[in-house]
């Protein structure tokens, strides 16, 4: 089982539209969770950290369950400019000596006009 | 501005040569990273370092080398021992330990003709 698992989609959605991906973690022990946002040939750039329960910026709310083990962005009144691949990384000691951060493969969205 | 420039944007490297990526940050950062991406596949952790002169191999370290004299400079060395080095490379760097999250330079594409 892969550290950090999302479906690659991709997720295509006209505009306006509401979406959300999930993305499961497979240490039970991570501390800390980040949406980061790579547009094509391009550095991935944060997009919301999850610390707690969750949390909302504007049009995004990424919520975490930890009993589940799997985190979820979702984005309502989907733009154009949404369109991007979405990065799940999980980290698994806060603050750690290491802060070795597990990415996950990114999933595809693609709004449509 | 503070930021991460990493240079150069694009190279091309015969088979059998060393080359050297720069990463460069201004932003007072402790920690820095190297990390390669391939297409399908998340990132994946080459070296870190927290502090000057110092500097951990991550998971796929082999067939690279780093120096860290400067808390402003990482760079990577992709020696002719690395088999299959085409990829985008990613310079990332964080405060130690007020923050986990990394932020990155706009990387590096590499590759061996």
């Amino acid at each position: 089982r892969k550290e950090v698992e999302q479906d690659p989609g991709p997720f295509n959605v006209p505009e306006g539209a509401t979406v959300a991906f999930n993305c499961t973690y497979s240490n039970s022990a991570s501390q800390s969770f980040f949406w980061y946002r790579q547009d094509c040939r391009k550095e991935p750039k944060l997009l919301m950290s999850v610390y707690s329960s969750g949390n909302e910026d504007g049009r995004f709310t990424a919520q975490l369950n930890r009993a589940s083990q799997y985190i979820s962005l979702l984005i309502r009144d989907s733009k154009l400019s949404d369109s991007a691949t979405y990065l799940c990384v999980v980290n698994p000691e806060y603050g750690g000596a290491t802060n070795k951060l597990i990415f996950g493969t990114g999933t595809l969205l693609a709004v449509q006009p | 501005d503070g930021g991460i420039t990493q240079s150069p944007k694009y190279l091309f490297r015969k088979e059998g040569q060393n080359v050297t990526l720069s990463c460069e940050q201004n932003l007072n950062h402790d920690a820095m990273y190297w990390y390669r991406q391939d297409p399908g596949q998340g990132l994946r952790l080459i070296y870190y370092s927290q502090i000057v002169n110092d500097f951990q191999k991550g998971d796929i370290a082999e067939g690279y080398s780093v120096s860290r004299e400067k808390k402003e400079s990482f760079p990577l060395t992709v020696t002719s021992a690395q088999k299959n080095p085409t990829a985008f490379y990613l310079c990332a760097s964080k405060e130690w330990e007020s923050t986990d999250t990394q932020y990155f330079g706009p990387g590096t594409r590499l590759t061996v003709l």
